[in-house]
């Protein structure tokens, strides 16, 4: 009932191996926002779309590439997975209002 | 770039204590957030801000605008286990939307 969907939740892959993580909404938002959280680091943007097809880099965003063909959908892509992408990564949205970002529940993505 | 500066980074309190966390910024913000993040899910907000000097309530937690627009407080009055969680604050500047996180203070509640 949030409006914003992570999927998967939970994967666990090899090192070397491509791998998408898909957010999904139904707000219609505007901005879409991916995030990687580790310890003793916070959240740290790794790309974001602020339209369809529009899309930029943010502090984190080597080794990661996204799409946004549409407005409700913006993928994460880890062309080539190494142990250091191992992190739980949240997508976020933003109608570019007042209020902040609505976070999705996460994936827990670990890299072996 | 902006970077924002919370503190403490953890702490571990008896219920029933007040809590208080900040975060201060080297640049002015228009507007700051305060979340929480339950373990295993994603932050949610529970505190916005948008004049300096403002002072907002939800329940027991009372957040601040600081009048310089570079810091914000977050209190928590008489602290129940529930309240475990990461909070996080975040900061809006006049870069359009983008917010600046802050990293996390870790509160943990002994019953």
């Amino acid at each position: 009932d949030a409006g914003i969907t992570q999927s998967p939740r939970h994967k666990v892959t090899e090192t070397g191996t491509p791998v998408t993580l898909r957010c999904h909404q139904t707000e219609n938002h505007r901005y879409m926002y991916w995030y990687r959280q580790d310890p003793g680091h916070g959240l740290r943007l790794i790309h974001y779309s602020y339209g369809v097809k529009d899309t930029d880099k943010g502090e984190v965003s080597d080794g990661y590439s996204v799409s946004r063909s549409k407005t409700e959908d913006f993928l994460l892509t880890l062309e080539s997975a190494t142990s250091s992408q191992t992190s739980v990564y949240f997508c976020a949205i933003s109608d570019g209002g007042y209020y902040g970002y609505t976070f999705g529940s996460g994936t827990r993505l670990t890299v072996v | 770039g902006q970077q924002l500066n919370q503190s403490p980074q953890s702490m571990f309190i008896q219920e029933g204590e007040d809590v208080s966390m900040n975060c201060t910024s080297s640049s002015i913000f228009n507007t700051w957030l305060w979340y929480k993040q339950d373990p295993g899910e994603g932050p949610v907000l529970l505190i916005a801000l948008y004049k300096a000097g403002e002072l907002t309530s939800n329940g027991r937690l009372t957040a601040q605008f600081g009048i310089t627009r570079k810091d914000s407080f977050l209190n928590i009055s008489a602290s129940i286990p529930s309240d475990v969680g990461i909070y996080f604050c975040a900061g809006r500047g006049n870069a359009g939307n983008m917010l600046t996180f802050g990293g996390g203070t870790r509160l943990m509640v002994k019953p």
